[in-house]
């Protein structure tokens, strides 16, 4: 069974600081992995999308990276602003179709 | 703008009563999924239809219907609600086969049983 572990589950930073956020899974036989953002009482909103084959994603200051065979990725805010202060969620996908399966999150607040 | 609609997007119901949650998917996505969102259990999938006419359960199936009823649309139905269903529901929906799409959700549903 596919596990998917978030650390820390807090972090809390001044403003400008650049984020570091870890995510980890157990089979390494994935499809898809994507990062959501979600504010306080809202839902979820996709940030990034890696693909099995891909290394990296970026967007704006947002960049993501995938090591299929060590079972991690990592997000990386840089600049970090007090708008960042949300909770970030990874997920991954075994197979096209298939479910999604939720690390429990990362809650950040960045401090202005 | 195109995306996952559910409504209502909050709800109280007695112990007992029934409800169905609404959800609409614009995108001609053909996977359709019903999450649960608990704090401390993070999110749960409730059932998932992966093509129009099927439907799978998920982690946590029990005290749950769901109805694929067109390509669009994927209902979620609480028989005899009761307070353990107490929760933030959330509908998602993907395209199936193609690596380069991920999933979208909707705003969610707040769902309270007293």
């Amino acid at each position: 069974k596919q596990e998917v572990t978030q650390i820390p589950a807090a972090l809390s930073v001044p403003e400008g600081e650049n984020l570091v956020l870890n995510c980890s899974f157990t089979d390494s036989a994935i499809y898809n992995l994507q990062w959501f953002r979600q504010d306080p009482g809202k839902g979820l909103t996709s940030l990034l999308l890696i693909q099995s084959s891909q290394r990296e994603q970026t967007s704006g200051r947002l960049n993501a990276s995938l090591d299929k065979s060590s079972g991690r990725s990592t997000l990386y805010i840089a600049a970090s602003q007090p708008g960042d202060s949300a909770t970030y969620l990874c997920a991954v996908i075994k197979a096209a179709g298939n479910k999604l399966t939720f690390g429990g999150g990362t809650r950040v607040l960045v401090k202005p | 703008n195109a995306g996952v609609t559910q409504t209502p997007k909050f709800q109280v119901l007695k112990t007992g009563q029934s409800m169905t949650l609404q959800c609409a998917q614009d995108m001609n996505h053909n996977s359709m999924y019903w999450y649960r969102q608990d704090p401390g259990m993070g999110l749960r999938l409730i059932y998932y239809s992966a093509s129009e006419g099927t439907t799978d359960k998920g982690e946590v199936p029990n005290g749950y219907n769901v109805s694929r009823l067109n390509k669009r649309e994927f209902s979620l139905r609480l028989e005899s609600a009761a307070p353990s269903q107490t929760s933030v529901y959330f509908c998602a929906s993907s395209v199936t086969g193609s690596s380069g799409y991920g999933y979208t959700f909707g705003s969610g549903t707040r769902l309270t049983v007293v």
